[in-house]
């Protein structure tokens, strides 16, 4: 069983689009949430990450929004570009720095 | 700046047989990871390493063994190779504040 709920699982966008891509986790230990990117033939690379202390985090058009009541947070991709076409993982860390990953999101932005 | 270097890159076992995979990172990181990567199933952790002299198991622990040589050195091993292990592997590496894991390049494992 997945303590890490990705969805999902793949994603088809227009260039100039919005993405969108959701998670929802179980455990309440959790006190960290990143997400990674991953291009083919690469290990991932953190892209943004979130602390449960706020509700949103920005970073150029790479935004995170983060529910803590509903134990969810989501990636939001504005203006999607075709360079942004990788697999997009969420992650959770809680406790002694175990850190666990969501089943991952296929993105392609089409041009 | 080597990072989080793993090796071998590509591996084909016969089922049965038992091999290990290495990895070091030079950063100087508490934390070491072990993560096999497979379709439709994401990163799942095989097992960790929270500190040097400690180690855990993970989602996935079954069927594997690992050993933190030293603060740089973690390293994965298969006692008796299986088809359902065939995967691609990463090995991770993270610093005190536990804010970014450093990922390797990974080892794509073939059991036949």
């Amino acid at each position: 069983q997945q303590q890490v709920k990705q969805s999902p699982q793949s994603l088809i966008v227009q260039k100039g689009g919005i993405s969108i891509i959701n998670c929802a986790y179980e455990n309440t230990a959790f006190d960290y949430f990143p997400w990674y990117q991953q291009f083919p033939g690469k290990g991932p690379a953190l892209l943004i990450a979130i602390r449960p202390d706020v509700s949103e985090k920005k970073e150029g058009r790479f935004t995170i929004s983060f529910n803590k009541s509903a134990k969810q947070f989501s990636l939001h991709i504005m203006d999607s570009q075709p360079g942004d076409s990788a697999t997009y993982f969420c992650a959770a860390n809680g406790g002694y720095n175990k850190l666990i990953f969501g089943a991952g999101t296929r993105l392609a932005v089409h041009p | 700046n080597a990072g989080v270097t793993q090796t071998p890159k590509f591996q084909v076992l016969k089922t049965g047989q038992s091999m290990t995979l290495q990895c070091a990172q030079d950063m100087n990181h508490n934390s070491m990871y072990w993560y096999r990567q497979d379709p439709g199933m994401g990163l799942r952790l095989i097992y960790y390493s929270a500190s040097e002299g400690t180690t855990d198991k993970g989602e996935v622990p079954n069927g594997y063994n690992v050993s933190r040589l030293n603060k740089r050195e973690f390293s994965l091993r298969l006692e008796s190779a299986a088809p359902s292990q065939t995967s691609v592997y990463f090995c991770a590496s993270m610093g005190q504040g536990g804010t970014e894991a450093f990922f390797g390049q990974g080892t794509r494992l073939t059991v036949v």
